[in-house]
């Protein structure tokens, strides 16, 4: 499996724009990136996913490098709401029923 | 509501107790997935299962016996469980199929306490 790294913890102010980096150097080209949140003691709630372009929805933004080799998830307005551990996953190719989860990155909003 | 239920939410049981943790998904998915997330460690994969089938045990003791009657229903029965064993049980839900495309729905989970 492709290994994600990813910051233990990060800050962000309420209304701000929260930036939280992923690194998947070894990804493959078949592989997707995910996005899930975690918020305290609830189940992991889908966020985004992509493969070679940027993509947006209703919660968030995902832009990957040119070389895949790693992600970026903004929340363009960070509300307290948000504070949640977020996983960055790599999809496994040759076990499409798997999702590793890694330790995350605990984003902590601030007012 | 996700569409993955979990009942029951909160459970503490003795080390000699028998009990069942249950799972129910009515998005017309065909694979679930027990998941165990202990104090600030990352979520572990317990069992896959695909079409009622067992895909995957990931090396989990015999205490934990998992059923899957149908698609939509998913059980984890327990019995002479460790207090180490006490976390929070999560179970997925996604359609099946080779498409990298489908991601995962989780229930709210249950947390057991063994004492």
């Amino acid at each position: 499996d492709a290994k994600t790294t990813q910051p233990t913890s990060m800050d962000c102010a309420e209304g701000r724009a929260a930036n939280l980096p992923c690194n998947h150097s070894t990804i493959s080209g078949n592989e997707y990136v995910y996005w899930y949140r975690q918020i305290h003691s609830q189940g992991p709630q889908y966020i985004i996913h992509g493969l070679k372009n940027n993509e947006t929805n209703e919660m968030a933004s995902l832009i990957i490098t040119e070389d895949r080799k790693s992600s970026t998830l903004i929340l363009p307005h960070a509300t307290l709401r948000d504070t949640a551990v977020y996983y960055c996953i790599v999809r496994d190719k040759y076990n499409f029923n798997k999702f590793y989860f890694g330790s995350g990155t605990k984003l902590n909003v601030k007012p | 509501e996700t569409g993955v239920t979990q009942t029951p939410r909160h459970l503490v049981m003795g080390m000699t107790n028998k009990k069942s943790l249950k799972c129910e998904q009515h998005l017309g998915h065909n694979a679930m997935y027990w998941y165990k997330q202990s104090a600030k460690k990352p979520l572990e994969l317990m069992f896959v299962y695909n079409f009622k089938e067992q895909t995957e045990n990931n090396s989990v003791p015999s205490r934990f016996s998992p059923e899957c009657p149908n698609s939509s229903h998913l059980f984890l029965h327990l019995h002479t469980l460790q207090p180490e064993d006490s976390a929070l049980y999560l179970c997925a839900s996604s359609p099946s199929g080779r498409s990298s495309n489908y991601g995962y729905t989780f229930g709210s989970g249950t947390r057991l306490t063994v004492v």
